[in-house]
């Protein structure tokens, strides 16, 4: 399973656009990115998920260069709701979701 | 609809009782999936359920019992549990456990039950 790396906290302000970025650099072929979100006393929510080069939702973006060692999550114009905790994870078809820490993530007015 | 439903949503027990948690999706996935989760902590894989049959174990103690009658429910036993097991405990589910393929095979969470061992 392939390690990933974020940082464990990040500041904005409501309206700013925020940049989470990734690392997993053994990441395998086979492997996919993909984000959750979750708050206090809920459930991980899926945010967004790609293999290589950009995928955009209602929610983010998600940026993957064309090495794969690394990957950006960006929120447009955050509000104090963002405020929550993002797991990035790296995987394989066939297998769970394994989380790793997490980026706790504060949004101030 | 995407919504995985675990109930209860609160369970206070003791050491000595038996309990269980329970999971219910109508989304036709064939993976399910339970979770231990401690406060300020990321979520931590226990069980996997394909197609009604266990395929991981994730070394959980035997006092965690799996279960899954059918397809759209999978319940978590509990017996003998230590203060320590207390926690928020996530179901999830997902089409089947090749998670991340190109059919986009998300996986979905249920909002928890909290468990508190007195």
């Amino acid at each position: 399973l392939a390690k990933t790396t974020q940082p464990i906290s990040m500041d904005s302000y409501e309206g700013q656009e925020v940049n989470i970025t990734c690392s997993h650099n053994n990441i395998a072929t086979n492997d996919y990115i993909t984000w959750y979100q979750q708050f206090p006393s809920q459930g991980p929510r899926f945010i967004i998920q790609g293999y290589k080069t950009k995928v955009t939702n209602e929610v983010a973006s998600l940026f993957i260069p064309a090495d794969r060692k690394s990957s950006t999550l960006s929120l447009p114009r955050v509000s104090l709701s963002d405020t929550a905790v993002y797991y990035c994870l790296a995987y394989q078809a066939g297998t769970a979701l394994i989380f790793g820490k997490g980026t706790t993530l504060s949004v101030s007015s | 609809d995407t919504e995985v439903t675990q109930t209860p949503k609160h369970l206070v027990m003791g050491m000595t009782n038996k309990k269980s948690l329970k999971c219910e999706q109508h989304m036709g996935h064939r993976a399910m999936y339970w979770y231990k989760q401690k406060a300020k902590k990321p979520p931590e894989l226990m069980f996997v359920y394909s197609y009604e049959k266990l395929s991981i174990n994730e070394s959980v103690p035997s006092r965690f019992s799996p279960e899954c009658p059918n397809s759209s429910l999978l319940n978590l036993h509990l017996h003998a549990l230590q203060p320590e097991d207390s926690a928020l405990y996530l179901c999830a589910s997902s089409l089947s456990t090749r998670t991340g393929g190109p059919s986009g095979n998300t996986i979905y969470f249920g909002e928890g039950s909290w468990l508190t061992v007195v």
